[in-house]
């Protein structure tokens, strides 16, 4: 089955700079990749995805990046905001029957005031 | 937030009672997932359902029963709880083909003690 990786597991950054988070998947029959932003005490957030046949997307301060044959794909975050704190998922998701959405362990980002 | 409700949104119950939480949707999404959230795991798959009385299992779905009689509501019973299953547990909904979004609720806290 699929198995996603994500890196780092923590990540402080001061207001204003860009954060990075990564992640890795194993099988090649996923073809949707979305993150999400969790805040605490409530239920994670979906901010932006992309498909197989997209190799970036943005919107706004933040970006997607996706490597099919590397199988990885990124989120990017600029000009950071204290906001911006809250724990980052990646998954990945198969286009097969079922759906099923396989998550990373996460990415605690903290933006530094 | 999407159109999803869970209950209780936090339980304290004792070992070996059984305990059901509930999903309640209102966006008429076919797909319905149970994932428990717990430190260093991200969100796991317990259950998921493809549709009414269609249901499957995920990757942590020892001690855990689902049931889906209408397309609005997936229930998640814990026969016997244990102190292993204290976690948070969040419902998922998601819509009909391949690369669909998924939203969350905003979760169960559960204690087992």
């Amino acid at each position: 089955g699929e198995n996603v990786e994500q890196h780092p597991s923590t990540l402080s950054v001061q207001e204003g700079d860009s954060a990075v988070i990564k992640c890795t998947y194993s099988d090649s029959a996923s073809n949707y990749f979305p993150w999400y932003k969790q805040e605490l005490g409530k239920g994670p957030q979906l901010i932006i995805d992309i498909r197989s046949n997209v190799g970036e997307k943005k919107d706004q301060r933040i970006a997607v990046t996706l490597n099919k044959t590397a199988k990885h794909f990124s989120l990017h975050i600029t000009e950071t905001q204290p906001e911006d704190s809250a724990v980052y998922f990646c998954a990945a998701s198969p286009h097969n029957y079922g759906q099923n959405f396989v998550f990373g362990p996460g990415t605690r980002l903290s933006v530094l005031p | 937030d999407a159109g999803i409700t869970q209950s209780p949104r936090h339980k304290v119950t004792e070992t070996g009672t059984p305990v059901t939480l509930r999903c309640h949707q209102t966006e008429n999404h076919r797909y319905m997932y149970w994932y428990r959230q717990d430190p260093g795991h991200g969100l796991r798959l317990i259950h998921y359902s493809y549709g009414v009385k269609d249901t499957d299992k995920g990757e942590v779905s020892d001690g855990y029963s689902v049931s889906r009689s209408k397309t609005e509501d997936f229930l998640l019973t814990l026969e016997s709880a244990t102190s292993s299953q204290t976690s948070v547990y969040f419902c998922a909904i998601a819509g009909t083909g391949g690369g669909t979004e998924a939203f969350f609720g905003q979760g169960t806290r559960l204690t087992v003690v």
